[in-house]
């Protein structure tokens, strides 16, 4: 069965410091992933989503950048935080044949940062 | 591109009751529509989908209809328990963007 990994559950980081969030992916090949965030508890804001090694479309214009260095690896990444980066990050993986059906969400990654 | 609008934003049942959440797309062109829902502190999963070609789907106490000419689409719960509490989404998906545009969300509360 697939199982859909993300890390860390929790995370306080000051303001102008560097973030890495990490998300794997097994049991499945070539699968589609995604980054989403929450704020303020409610809507699922598409950060970043990629359907292979290297290619990584992005939605919003923000301070965030990803990358996926493997098949089954997907990392959001920020330089310097703002405190607008708050939020809960979400790490979610769908099957190649199409993107978009059936997300498989990760546990997420409440961000704060002071 | 796709606008999902989701409706109520709050939902608060007691429990045995019955709770509908619903959506209206813009895209005609979008065919499949899931609904998530998410616990507290968690990522959301995945409870029922419906395809365009299907008016109707159960699955024990959830139901998803779907009315393609008004686009619109719904949720329905029945015999509510306070485990059902939690935020629910709706997406759409289709017609060339196979990226999900998800509502807003509906945070169901259920009290015992």
């Amino acid at each position: 069965s697939q199982t859909i990994h993300q890390w860390p559950a929790t995370l306080v980081q000051p303001v102008g410091s560097p973030l890495s969030l990490e998300c794997t992916v097994e049991g499945t090949s070539n699968p589609n992933l995604y980054w989403y965030r929450q704020a303020a508890g409610r809507g699922l804001q598409l950060l970043f989503y990629s359907v292979g090694i290297g290619q990584i479309s992005s939605e919003v214009p923000q301070n965030l950048s990803a990358s996926r260095p493997q098949d089954r690896q997907f990392i959001l990444s920020s330089k310097k935080l703002l405190l607008s980066d708050s939020g809960f990050y979400l790490c979610a993986w769908s099957k190649p044949t199409g993107l978009g059906e059936k997300l498989f969400f990760g546990s997420g990654t409440q961000l704060s940062v002071l | 591109g796709e606008n999902v609008e989701q409706h109520p934003s709050t939902l608060s049942v007691q429990e045995g009751d019955s709770a509908v959440i619903k959506c209206t797309y813009s895209d005609s062109a979008s065919n499949y529509f899931p609904w998530y829902k998410q616990e507290l502190g968690k990522g959301p999963q995945l409870i029922i989908d419906i395809r365009s070609n299907v008016g109707e789907k159960k699955d024990q106490r959830i139901a998803v209809t779907l009315n393609k000419t008004a686009k619109h689409f719904s949720l329905h719960i029945t015999e509510t328990q306070p485990e059902d509490s939690a935020v629910y989404f709706c997406a759409a998906i289709g017609g060339g963007s196979y990226i999900p545009t998800f509502g807003r969300g509906t945070s169901l509360i259920v009290h015992p």
